[in-house]
């Protein structure tokens, strides 16, 4: 069974523009959680969907957006980019949210110059 | 509100030796549990995970830990250092708040082994 898979690996963009995220996840999972990692802020969790509709969401600004679709499949949305946006954005799929165990991408490197 | 707190940022233990990764954690409702590895340039990986029953879990590669619900602590331990598990190590928790599952991730420890 393939992983969850994250495109692009590798972005760089410059302040004030904005950039979309995607993230496929595992075949037969409905969840899909968005984090950002950074050195001063650890791992911090953005969102999660299941069934194309939000379940849960983190403390971030509402410049980070988010949707899934029939697919499962589920893109992030950064507007208005800033330098401290720089960061590894992970994806992570499971079945169900809750208890059930989350498998994650290889995340995307986001650079903001 | 949740948090998890993992005491040292680094361990550094000896090939074969003991490791012991503290995490402990605050919940106001009964938490499910979870210990990531993280590898360079690389997504999270669960090693284990506790959601109820057995309060000693068993996870891959040698690793378990030990939900103590007194000492709202989750410790991962693993009998034999290699090489191999030189890593990122994360707890996290995932409680039920008003129907919302918001994961709290601890900081990490990294952990080193030497030859």
């Amino acid at each position: 069974k393939a992983g969850v898979t994250q495109t692009p690996r590798y972005l760089i963009k410059t302040r004030g523009q904005q950039v979309t995220l995607s993230c496929s996840p595992i075949s037969g999972h409905r969840s899909v959680s968005w984090y950002q990692q950074t050195p001063g802020q650890g791992l911090q969790f953005l969102f999660e969907y299941f069934s194309e509709t939000q379940r849960n969401k983190g403390n971030f600004p509402g410049r980070f957006s988010g949707r899934q679709f029939s697919n499962s499949r589920s893109e992030m949305n950064v507007s208005t980019l800033e330098l401290g946006d720089s960061a590894l954005y992970l994806c992570a799929s499971s079945w169900e949210t809750g208890g059930y165990e989350q498998y994650f991408g290889p995340g995307t490197r986001l650079t903001v110059t | 509100a949740q948090s998890v707190t993992q005491l040292g940022s680094h361990v550094s233990v000896s090939e074969g030796a003991l490791v012991l990764l503290r995490c402990n954690y605050s919940s106001s409702v009964p938490p499910y549990l979870f210990w990531y590895v993280q590898y360079p340039n690389q997504g999270l990986q669960l090693l284990l995970k506790y959601t109820t029953g057995a309060t000693l879990v068993k996870g891959i590669n040698g690793f378990e830990a030990e939900f103590k619900k007194s000492e709202t602590s989750f410790h991962l331990t693993k009998p034999s250092a290699h090489m191999s598990d030189a890593a990122e190590y994360f707890c996290a928790v995932r409680s039920s708040s008003g129907g919302s599952y918001i994961p709290t991730f601890g900081r990490g420890t990294s952990l080193i082994v030497h030859p």
